[in-house]
C-alpha cells in the first residue's frame, strides 16, 4: 500500500535532549511537509522541501532541523533550542503540480511528542 | 495575508439532522481548496479538491462547494460515525498549504 509512515507515534523527551521523527513516503511525491498541530490552532508548517538535497523553512522553523536525502523520508528533528517542543506533528507529501493545478496533500498518521 | 477562516468551531448534531460548515478564505490567487477530516490522534485524511467558482464535488454524506469567497461542505442526514474535525486548506502559492482551525463536529445518535 502507497502512503506516508510516520515513527515513533508516541516520543518522550527530556529538556534539553535532541529528539529525530521519522517520515518515510512511498507515493513517489517530489514535496514533503512538515506541520505542527497545538490543541485550538491549525496546522502550522515548520519545514518544506519540494526537491531532494533542498528544502526551506516554513512559519515556526526556529529551534528545528531537517534533512532531505532521499526522495522517499525527510526527518524532522526538534532540537533542545525549541522552547515549547511538545505537540502533535504531522508529516505530508504532495506532487507539485499536476496539469498546471496545485494538488493535495497526504498526510501520515502522526507523532505525539511531550517533553518531560 | 493568505487566510483561512472555518465556522463554527464546533458543532453538535443529532444523527440525521443536515447542516453545512463554512471555510471563507482571502488569498491572492486559489489555485486549489481542500477539505480533510481528522479523527483524534490520527493525521488528516483527505476528502475533496475544488479549484474554480461553482465546482462541486461528492463522497457519500459529504458534498463540497466552491464559490469566489467560501466553501461549504454539506452534510446529508449525518450518522455518528461522521463526528470529526473537518478542516479546510488552500494553496495559494506553489508550495505551501494554509489550513484553517477547524470544525469539531459531533454527531449524537
Amino acid at each position: 500500500d502507497g502512503g506516508i509512515t510516520q515513527s515513533p507515534k508516541y516520543l518522550f523527551r527530556k529538556e534539553g535532549q535532541n529528539v529525530t521523527l521519522s517520515c518515510e513516503q512511498n507515493l513517489n511525491h517530489d514535496a514533503m511537509y512538515w506541520y505542527r498541530q497545538d490543541p485550538g490552532q491549525g496546522l502550522r508548517l515548520i519545514y518544506y522541501s519540494q526537491i531532494v538535497n533542498d528544502f526551506q523553512k516554513g512559519d515556526i522553523a526556529e529551534g528545528y532541523s531537517v534533512s532531505r536525502e532521499k526522495k522517499e523520508s525527510f526527518p524532522l528533528t526538534v532540537t533542545s533550542a525549541q522552547k515549547n517542543p511538545t505537540a502533535f506533528y504531522l508529516c505530508a507529501s504532495s506532487i507539485t503540480r499536476w496539469e498546471g493545478r496545485n494538488t493535495e496533500a497526504f498526510f501520515g498518521q502522526g507523532t505525539r511528542l511531550t517533553v518531560v | 495575508e493568505d487566510q483561512v477562516t472555518q465556522s463554527p468551531e464546533a458543532l453538535r448534531l443529532q444523527e440525521g439532522e443536515s447542516s453545512s460548515l463554512n471555510c471563507s478564505y482571502t488569498v491572492s490567487g486559489l489555485r486549489g481548496l481542500f477539505w480533510y477530516r481528522q479523527d483524534p490522534g490520527k493525521g488528516p485524511e483527505f476528502l475533496f479538491t475544488l479549484y474554480s467558482a461553482g465546482e462541486e464535488k461528492e463522497k457519500e454524506r459529504l458534498k463540497a462547494t466552491l464559490t469566489k469567497k467560501e466553501s461549504f461542505l454539506h452534510i446529508t442526514a449525518p450518522k455518528p460515525e461522521d463526528s470529526a474535525t473537518y478542516l479546510c486548506a488552500v494553496r495559494p502559492g506553489t508550495y505551501k498549504y494554509i489550513f484553517g482551525t477547524g470544525t469539531r463536529l459531533k454527531v449524537l445518535a
